[in-house]
């Protein structure tokens, strides 16, 4: 039930534009992003519910493909704070799963000046 | 400001004698959940709380035991730490169970 995320990790210079990739092999009723920095607690980016929505704010934005069981973060004109290891959360449809969410492995990334 | 506390921070505990980790939230919210997270991993869920219906995962070990008294408070117990279970422990709570989880700053258990 623990989503797929791709790649393990990203290397990245300010400003560069990086994807965060996320799939699961169930029929997922939402997707969850989060950013974790070393020793503390996930911080909540974003949710994008089944329907196919794209959301963002400021140079963070995420799909979510029902179809394919798919979500990908792109992260655009990187800063140095984005740094940290990104979570996809995902909460499968239908059933006694729901409000479970199942974490991904994450995805380090390292933005530098 | 209305948040997700959890005590303590840092917990040391000897093989065997059981700990106690605290949660409490401000935000009045339905669902409270733990987490447990180990070094370069991600979160893995033990249990939640719908209000009051307690809901363990199939995975989690008979060692692992929840409490909520209240609204406000969560307790993980653990009845005789393991090596294997020194991990950061994380509290998160969501207004119902298809919203945003808020996750409190964790505690880091340390089992010697």
């Amino acid at each position: 039930q623990q989503p797929v995320q791709s790649p393990q990790a990203v290397i990245l210079r300010e400003g560069e534009d990086a994807v965060i990739n996320c799939s699961s092999s169930k029929a997922l009723y939402s997707v969850h992003w989060y950013r974790q920095k070393h020793g503390e607690a996930p911080v909540f980016l974003m949710i994008l519910l089944k329907g196919g929505e794209q959301k963002g704010h400021d140079k963070i934005s995420a799909s979510f493909n029902e179809k394919k069981q798919q979500s990908s973060l792109y992260l655009t004109a990187s800063q140095l704070s984005y740094s940290g290891t990104y979570f996809c959360g995902t909460e499968i449809a239908g059933g006694s799963t729901l409000g479970r969410l199942y974490f991904g492995r994450g995805t380090q990334l390292t933005v530098w000046p | 400001d209305a948040m997700v506390i959890q005590n303590p921070r840092y917990q040391v505990t000897q093989f065997g004698k059981p700990v106690t980790l605290s949660c409490s939230q401000t935000l009045n919210h339905n669902v409270m959940y733990w987490y447990q997270q180990k070094s370069s991993q991600a979160p893995k869920l033990l249990f939640h709380y719908y209000d009051k219906d307690f809901n363990n995962e199939a995975d989690t070990p008979d060692n692992f035991q929840s409490r909520r008294p209240n609204t406000s408070f969560c307790f993980l117990d653990i009845r005789s730490p393991g090596l294997g279970d020194a991990a950061m422990y994380l509290c998160a709570t969501s207004g119902d169970r298809i919203e945003t989880q808020y996750f409190g700053p964790g505690t880091r258990l340390l089992v010697l």
